[in-house]
């Protein structure tokens, strides 16, 4: 069965760094594009960053600079380093599997990670 | 980046009724959207995709609907296990998604 497990949250202080994982399990990783979407407590959902087959990578604005996507394909894992973090980046962190059919549609999200960014 | 926004912000509705969400695209976006189902401490659930397509496994009782840049999701019949919030997403066609606010439903 397909799974998407995180890893990596934690408590960090603004200006900090921390590195999520994703621990894929169940599907051919290096067929499919790879997300994260993040999610403050009790808001909405938020796209974060995407990485493609070839390792081509997108950003939100939000974390554009400060945050990098990628795969670790040997690993069946995928990671986000998160640099000159802020407390507006406190959320839920999901790894998220995407399809290529229209819209582009996320279909697998894994449990999620909680990041908590203060002092 | 697109905007989506989507109404009501929550409905609360009778067990049988048919409900329906709203999301307005702010530029055209084709069928590039998706609705998501999300309950109380799990991730979000696919349901729509390409604006009407059911994933599979989701009931038959979820439809989709568009008109230009509006979309809708409707559902005929509406079961105490729906209640949950209710997701659109927009994709832009360049490697950018945008979620609309999300719509709570509740059961009177």
């Amino acid at each position: 069965e397909a799974e998407l497990v995180e890893s990596g949250g934690g408590v960090v202080q603004p200006g900090g760094s921390l590195r999520l994982s994703c621990a894929v399990s169940g599907f051919n990783f290096g067929d499919y594009d790879m997300h994260w979407v993040r999610q403050p407590i009790g808001k909405g959902l938020e796209w974060v960053a995407n990485v493609g087959i070839f390792g081509d990578t997108f950003y939100s604005d939000s974390v554009k600079g400060r945050f990098v996507i990628y795969r670790e394909s040997a690993k069946n894992s995928l990671h986000l380093q998160m640099d000159s973090l802020r407390a507006g980046d406190t959320a839920v962190y999901y790894c998220v599997r995407g399809v290529s059919v229209a819209a582009e549609p996320f279909d697998l999200w894994g449990r999620g990670t909680l990041v908590a960014v203060s002092s | 980046d697109i905007q989506m926004t989507q109404s009501p912000s929550s409905l609360s509705a009778s067990v049988g009724d048919r409900v329906t969400v709203t999301c307005r695209a702010s530029q055209a976006i084709r069928n590039h959207l998706a609705w998501y189902q999300q309950k109380p401490g799990k991730p979000p659930r696919l349901l729509i995709y390409a604006a009407t397509a059911l994933q599979r496994g989701v009931p038959s009782r979820f439809r989709g609907g568009e008109s230009g840049t509006d979309f809708t999701l409707t559902i005929t019949g509406l079961q105490p296990e729906d209640v949950a919030i209710y997701y659109c997403q927009g994709y832009n066609g360049a490697r950018s998604w945008t979620f609309g606010e999300g719509t709570k439903v509740d059961i009177k």
